[in-house]
């Protein structure tokens, strides 16, 4: 079954302890992101590839970090989560660069920095 | 640099009435409009989407939507609602030269009563 798969689902941390959330595509897409999700904001783009060791900002990208060292995994880390970085995230994937393949997502990953 | 708004951040509708979702972009280049459904606990799914051509656009699960240029909106509508209609639905517009970078609104939650 093609399918982005996210782990955790949940995760609970403290201030300051790294974590990393990975984001797994059986695609063969090219195009990565990873989004965060707040009420009343949508989403919003944290990091974007498009295509293996390459990477670029999106719109949030302060406070995280990611690699792409092959082409069906995106993991994002976090080196020292604050609170403000409590949300909903959300991988997603695409075939091609273009606007016209539909982004396929993963079920997101809760995160809480207490 | 593209935007959308989406009004109304909860809707009501009895089941078996019109739904209808509004969404107002701006773009300053030919945009690209989507919609997507996010059902509790899952990552979003493409509803339908609109590049170029014939301007009513339909989707999955009896949703359409129409491009209006003139009035820089895409609603999104349904003649009769169903339960299972009852999700988070968000407008996305990109750009024809970002590539294939989504901005998203703020999302529309769904409430469906018997």
């Amino acid at each position: 079954e093609a399918q982005v798969t996210q782990n955790p689902r949940y995760l609970i941390t403290v201030t300051g302890k790294k974590l990393t959330v990975t984001c797994s595509q059986n695609m063969n897409h090219e195009y990565m992101s990873w989004y965060r999700q707040d009420p009343g904001l949508g989403l919003r783009q944290i990091y974007y590839s498009m295509n293996v060791e390459v990477t670029d900002k999106g719109d949030v990208p302060e406070g995280y970090k990611v690699s792409r060292k092959e082409k069906r995994n995106f993991p994002l880390i976090l080196e020292s989560p604050s609170p403000n970085q409590t949300s909903l995230y959300f991988c997603a994937s695409r075939q091609g660069y273009s606007y016209n393949s539909p982004l396929h997502f993963g079920n997101g990953t809760r995160l809480t920095v207490t | 640099a593209q935007s959308v708004t989406q009004l109304g951040s909860h809707v009501s509708v009895s089941e078996g009435a019109l739904v209808l979702l509004r969404c107002n972009y701006s773009s300053s280049v030919p945009p690209y409009l989507f919609w997507y459904v996010q059902y509790p606990n899952q990552g979003l799914q493409l509803l339908l989407k609109y590049t170029t051509g014939a301007t009513l656009v339909k989707g999955i699960n009896g949703f359409e939507a129409e491009f209006k240029k003139s009035e820089t909106s895409f609603h999104l509508t349904k003649p009769s609602a169903h339960m299972s209609d009852a999700a988070e639905y968000f407008c996305a517009v990109s750009e024809s030269d970002s590539w294939g970078k989504l901005q998203f609104g703020a999302g529309t939650q769904v409430v469906v009563t018997p």
